[in-house]
């Protein structure tokens, strides 16, 4: 089974734009997570989907926002970019009976 | 508030030893701790899953203990090798209704020497 796919790999943006992260999660999983990694934070919870439905939602403000499709594929935006923004956006995916997160290789964002 | 620590200095030992690794919580009932491996530029990947009715859990070189009383895991690579060398990352669940929200500890980096 392919791994968990995220495009693109690497991103440079500059601050107020807006930019869109995909992430195809592995073959008949159904919930995706996303999570941004940075060297002063660790690996923060942004959000996670199941179904096209947002079950679970970390503390980050509203700028970030995400959706998953209904073949599982999931998006996340970030409005209005911000120098603290930058970082390495995972996606991961699992099913339902077994909470091993199946993490992708991440995009990072770069922003000037 | 919630609180995931683990050691933030380097753990430096040497090949063949055992390394141990240890991830202290508070402020959480955690139904399950998961440690993952991450590797420079990479995506973390799951080592191993340990539910707090189980006090160990062993995978080849890999053992995980978990002390819900003293809220602590401690994470140990017998016989260890170079290529062990990775930051090592604990996870806790976030006690959600439904779904999956894990909490992560920020990792410690683990170097084996020749």
């Amino acid at each position: 089974k392919a791994g968990v796919t995220q495009t693109p790999r690497y991103l440079i943006k500059t601050r107020g734009q807006q930019v869109t992260l995909s992430c195809s999660p592995i073959s008949g999983h159904r919930s995706v997570s996303w999570y941004q990694q940075t060297p002063g934070q660790g690996l923060q919870f942004l959000f996670e989907y199941f179904s096209e439905t947002q079950r679970n939602k970390g503390n980050f403000p509203g700028r970030f926002s995400g959706r998953q499709f209904s073949n599982s594929r999931s998006e996340m935006n970030v409005s209005t970019l911000e120098l603290g923004d930058s970082a390495l956006y995972l996606c991961a995916s699992s099913t339902l009976d077994t909470e091993t997160q199946y993490f992708g290789p991440g995009t990072r964002l770069l922003v000037l | 508030s919630q609180k995931i620590e683990q050691n933030s200095e380097a753990l430096n030992i040497q090949e063949g030893k055992t390394a141990t690794l240890t991830c202290n919580y508070t402020n959480y009932s955690p139904a399950y701790l998961q440690w993952y491996r991450q590797d420079p530029g990479r995506g973390p990947v799951f080592l191993l899953l340990i539910r707090e009715n189980e006090k160990e859990k062993r995978k080849e070189r890999l053992k995980v203990t978990f002390d819900t009383t003293l809220k602590q895991s401690l994470f140990h690579i017998t016989a260890s090798q170079p290529a062990d060398s990775a930051t090592y990352l604990c996870a806790l669940d976030m006690d959600s209704n439904s779904g999956y929200e894990l909490n992560f500890g920020k990792g410690t980096s683990l170097l084996v020497t020749p």
